[in-house]
């Protein structure tokens, strides 16, 4: 079956722009998981979303966005880029929160901003 | 909260000699640990979990872990290193409670020496 789709796998902005990013669970899977990935302070937890409702937020500025439609696909928004938002974004779905069940990831999108 | 430390940002082994990355977690409750492995411009792959029902976990490529709650800790062995193997690898550790986030490690990198 297939994977996690994260589109674009590339991104080139300029500052005080805005971002969207978007991800395809794999079927069936419920709950998507986005995270922030820099050399410096690795995997960082975004947010979580489970049946359109957001269930976790990490400690990112309000610039900082998601949503999930109603076939589980998700989407985060990037308001205001700041040249420190370069990074890889990840996208990570589950079956379920919690549990035990492990995330299954995307190739992640790679943002630069210039 | 659940936090993980990965000791050592860089190990190296030569190829055929045994592996071992070192992880130890903190949590409140009896935790969910994961092993995760991160190849070049990909996302990450789950290698193993830790889901209460034995301590030894084997997972994939020949890796697996022991949980040790008396040292709080999920270290990750390979008995023979292959070059394959050179990549990153996060410990991961999840509370398993409903609406609980997966929170990762710094990552260790994995260097395989000919």
């Amino acid at each position: 079956k297939a994977g996690v789709t994260q589109t674009p796998r590339y991104l080139i902005k300029t500052r005080g722009q805005q971002v969207t990013l978007s991800c395809s669970p794999i079927s069936g899977h419920r709950s998507v998981s986005w995270y922030q990935q820099t050399p410096g302070q690795g995997l960082q937890f975004l947010f979580e979303y489970f049946s359109e409702t957001q269930r976790n937020k990490g400690n990112f500025p309000g610039r900082f966005s998601g949503r999930q439609f109603s076939n589980s696909r998700s989407e985060m928004n990037v308001s205001t880029l700041e040249l420190g938002d370069s990074a890889l974004y990840l996208c990570a779905s589950s079956l379920a929160t919690g549990l035990g069940y492990g995330y299954t990831f995307g190739s992640g999108t790679r943002l630069t901003v210039v | 909260a659940q936090s993980v430390t990965q000791l050592g940002s860089h190990v190296s082994v030569s190829e055929g000699a045994l592996v071992l990355l070192r992880c130890n977690y903190s949590s409140s409750v009896p935790p969910y640990l994961f092993w995760y492995v991160q190849y070049p411009n990909q996302g990450l792959q789950l290698l193993l979990k830790y889901t209460s029902a034995a301590t030894l976990v084997k997972g994939i490529n020949g890796f697996e872990a022991e949980f040790k709650k008396s040292e709080t800790s999920f270290h990750l062995t390979k008995p023979s290193a292959h070059m394959s193997d050179a990549a990153e690898y996060f410990c991961a550790v999840s509370a398993g409670q409903a609406d609980d986030k997966i929170i990762f490690g710094k990552g260790t990198r994995l260097h395989i020496l000919p």
